[in-house]
């Protein structure tokens, strides 16, 4: 069964800082992993997903690469900005699953 | 318009109680998910349906039913509502050639 950890939990950074959000992942088989934004009072928002065939994705400022070998995915923000503030999750969906399986989240604050 | 909405957005009900969550969607998928966020922990799925005929018990079925009334339509039913069903409840929609989910805004539920 897929296990998704992300770590730290939460994450503090001054405005304009690069930053990287961790997520792992125990079964390598996996089809594909896709990070959301999550904000209070609201659904979550897809961001960027990444295929098994895919080693990265950019969207703007976001850049999510996918290590199938190590089991590890990163999201980088560039120039962080007070508006990146939010939860963030990534989920995994393993090969031959029609589930994603999430992580609990690492919650990011932007000091301005 | 919000391409997936909840209803209601806000429920407290007493132990015992039958209660039901509704999810409607414009974006024309066939697939609809269920799913339940607890505080600290990722989203784990409840129910999911590939279309009005295909319905799917997710990982934490138990105690829940749906019913998919409609391709736009997707019920989520507390039978009998306990305490430790208090959470946020999250509908989603996938199109079936693309891997990303869209989410609704949720539905806090609060069982005394």
């Amino acid at each position: 069964k897929q296990e998704v950890t992300q770590i730290p939990a939460a994450l503090s950074v001054p405005e304009g800082e690069n930053l990287v959000l961790n997520c792992s992942f125990t079964d390598s088989a996996i089809y594909n992993l896709q990070w959301f934004r999550q904000d209070p009072g609201k659904g979550l928002t897809s961001l960027l997903l990444i295929q098994s065939s895919q080693r990265e994705q950019t969207s703007g400022r976001l850049n999510a690469s996918l290590d199938k070998s190590s089991g590890r995915s990163t999201l980088y923000i560039a120039a962080s900005q007070p508006g990146d503030s939010a939860t963030y999750l990534c989920a995994g969906r393993g090969a031959g699953s029609y589930q994603l399986t999430f992580g609990k989240g690492t919650k990011l604050s932007v000091i301005p | 318009d919000a391409d997936v909405t909840q209803t209601p957005r806000n429920r407290i009900t007493k132990t015992g109680k039958r209660i039901m969550l509704e999810c409607s969607q414009t974006k024309g998928h066939d697939r609809m998910y269920w799913y339940r966020q607890d505080p600290g922990l990722g989203l784990q799925l409840i129910y999911y349906s590939f279309d009005v005929k295909d319905i799917n018990k997710g990982e934490i079925s138990d105690g829940y039913s749906v019913s998919r009334q409609a391709q736009a339509k997707f019920s989520l039913s507390l039978e009998s509502a306990i305490p430790n069903q208090t959470a946020l409840y999250f509908c989603a929609t996938r199109a079936p050639a693309w891997e990303t989910q869209y989410f609704g805004p949720g539905t806090r539920l609060l069982v005394l």
